[in-house]
C-alpha cells in the first residue's frame, strides 16, 4: 500500500467551477503537507504548505488538513483554462526530511 | 531570485554508459534534495544534502548512483553504469535552513533516456 493516495484523475471541470482535488495518507506522522503544480515537461511548482492541521487561504487557492482523518484537500475557486496541469500531493514527518508524493491529480480546465 | 536549475535538460545514453546531472540550487539553501520519477509511479525521493554533507541518503537504488556536493553549492548526481531501469526524469530541489521555513522548490528536472 502506498503511503499517499492521489486519484489520478483526469478530473474535466468547465471554466469557473469550483474545484476539489483531494490526498489520503496512512503515515500519522506527517505533520507537514505541500501542495506542487507541474505543467507537462516542468518542475513542480509549490503552490500551497501548510503545517498540521487546519486551512489555508491564497487567493483562490485553499489548503485543507485534517489530520484525524489522514486527508488533505486543496480547492481552486474561479478555476481558469491556466489551471489545467497536474497537482501533487505532497507530505513529510519532520521539517527538512524527504517528501512523500502522491501520484498526481490531472485537472482540465475547458474554456 | 534565481530558481533551482539542472543541467541538461534532457540526455539520451545507452546502457553501461555512465552520466552525470548537475543541480545548482537556489543561492543560500543549505538543503539540497535528489528525486525521480520513473514512468507511471510517483515522485520519489533519493538523496537530501545539508551544506556538503550527505543527511539521509535511504532512497538511493544501488552503489551505481553517487551524488556529491563539494563545498556546499552544486551538486553531481553520476549514474555508472545506466541501466534500462534508470530511466525518468531526475529532479533536484532546494530548501533554506530556517526553523519554520521548510518549503522545497523544485528545478525543471533532467529527463534521462537508458536505451
Amino acid at each position: 500500500q502506498k503511503e499517499v493516495e492521489q486519484d489520478p484523475g483526469p478530473l474535466s471541470v468547465p471554466e469557473g467551477a469550483i474545484v476539489s482535488l483531494n490526498c489520503t495518507y496512512s503515515n500519522s506522522a506527517f505533520q507537514y503537507f505541500m501542495w506542487y503544480r507541474q505543467y507537462s515537461r516542468k518542475g513542480p511548482e509549490l503552490l500551497m504548505y501548510t503545517y498540521s492541521s487546519g486551512n489555508k487561504e491564497d487567493g483562490r487557492f485553499t489548503a485543507q488538513v485534517d489530520k484525524s482523518s489522514k486527508y488533505i484537500s486543496l480547492f481552486i475557486r474561479d478555476s481558469q483554462p491556466s489551471d489545467s496541469a497536474t497537482y501533487l500531493c505532497a507530505m513529510s514527518a519532520r521539517g527538512f526530511q524527504k517528501l512523500v508524493f502522491g501520484t498526481g491529480t490531472r485537472l482540465l480546465v475547458s474554456p | 531570485e534565481a530558481g533551482v536549475t539542472q543541467f541538461p535538460s534532457h540526455s539520451v545514453i545507452e546502457k553501461g554508459q555512465t552520466v552525470t546531472l548537475r543541480c545548482d540550487p537556489i543561492s543560500g539553501h543549505d538543503n539540497l534534495y535528489w528525486y525521480r520519477r520513473v514512468m507511471g509511479k510517483e515522485i520519489k525521493f533519493l538523496l537530501h544534502f545539508v551544506k556538503e554533507s550527505k543527511q539521509d541518503e535511504s532512497g538511493m537504488p544501488n552503489n551505481r548512483f553517487l551524488a556529491e556536493r563539494t563545498g556546499g553549492t552544486y551538486s553531481t548526481l553520476k549514474v555508472q553504469p545506466a541501466e534500462l531501469e534508470d530511466s525518468g526524469v531526475y529532479f533536484c530541489a532546494s530548501s533554506h535552513n530556517f526553523r519554520g521555513s521548510y518549503e522545497q522548490y523544485f528545478g525543471p528536472g533532467t529527463r534521462l533516456t537508458v536505451t
